[in-house]
């Protein structure tokens, strides 16, 4: 039973569309977030949730919105794609907002924008 | 404010040598240290955790770190390296220094295993 499932997990679209990737997980953690991670492996945190409050908002693109409809759930949504948005994105949770806790990553979506 | 610097982007080891992945990290308070491992086309896996208690840290896999305040260290070491590490390794800290905490990411070291 995957505690962390993100789908799709392949992602290929062309420039200027529109797409979601959607996560979940079944862990009953209470903080979610979303990671880019780029060609050279460089993780990028995004955009983080706590109990369906947005509490990390880094310097990001306004095309891409996170949106968590309940605590066990959070979506990405990419307006207006470019080919920079290339990457692999992660999910991920914690049990709590404490340093200790330790982060749980979902499987990754690889976007490919043409 | 707090950052991670991994020395080496990639390591190469014969399989059955020791294998040692460095780890700096600076944090303006007492720091908690994460190994995580990303295995090709996989997330991220926690190996081990320093949150404070012992400083040498025990993860899975046959893996384990020291976490060295005066030389403000975390290398990850392995005694006899295996095909199956082959991997890669990041290092990341985080602290409670108030707020919502995020983890910073070092850039990551590959891992090859040569047989």
């Amino acid at each position: 039973d995957t505690a962390v499932s993100q789908t799709p997990k392949y992602l290929v679209t062309q420039m200027g569309n529109d797409k979601s990737i959607k996560c979940e997980q079944n862990l009953g953690h209470d903080t979610m977030y979303w990671y880019k991670q780029d060609s050279k492996k460089f993780l990028k945190i995004m955009f983080s949730y706590n109990n369906k409050e947005l509490i990390i908002n880094e310097t990001v693109p306004n095309r891409f919105s996170p949106k968590s409809p309940d605590k066990a759930h959070l979506n990405l949504h990419i307006n207006s794609l470019e080919l920079g948005d290339s990457a692999v994105y992660f999910c991920a949770s914690k049990r709590g907002t404490s340093g200790r806790d330790e982060q749980f990553f979902g499987p990754g979506t690889r976007l490919t924008v043409l | 404010a707090q950052s991670v610097t991994q020395l080496g982007s990639h390591v190469s080891v014969s399989e059955g040598a020791l294998v040692l992945l460095r780890c700096n990290y600076s944090s303006s308070v007492p720091p908690y240290l994460f190994w995580y491992v990303q295995y090709p086309n996989q997330g991220l896996q926690l190996l081990l955790k320093y949150t404070s208690a012992a400083t040498l840290v025990k993860g899975i896999n046959g893996f384990e770190a020291e976490f060295k305040k005066s030389e403000t260290s975390f290398h990850l070491t392995k005694p006899s390296a295996h095909m199956s590490d082959a991997a890669e390794y990041f290092c990341a800290v985080s602290d409670d220094s108030g707020g919502y905490q995020k983890v910073t990411f070092g850039t990551g070291t590959k891992l090859q295993v040569i047989p």
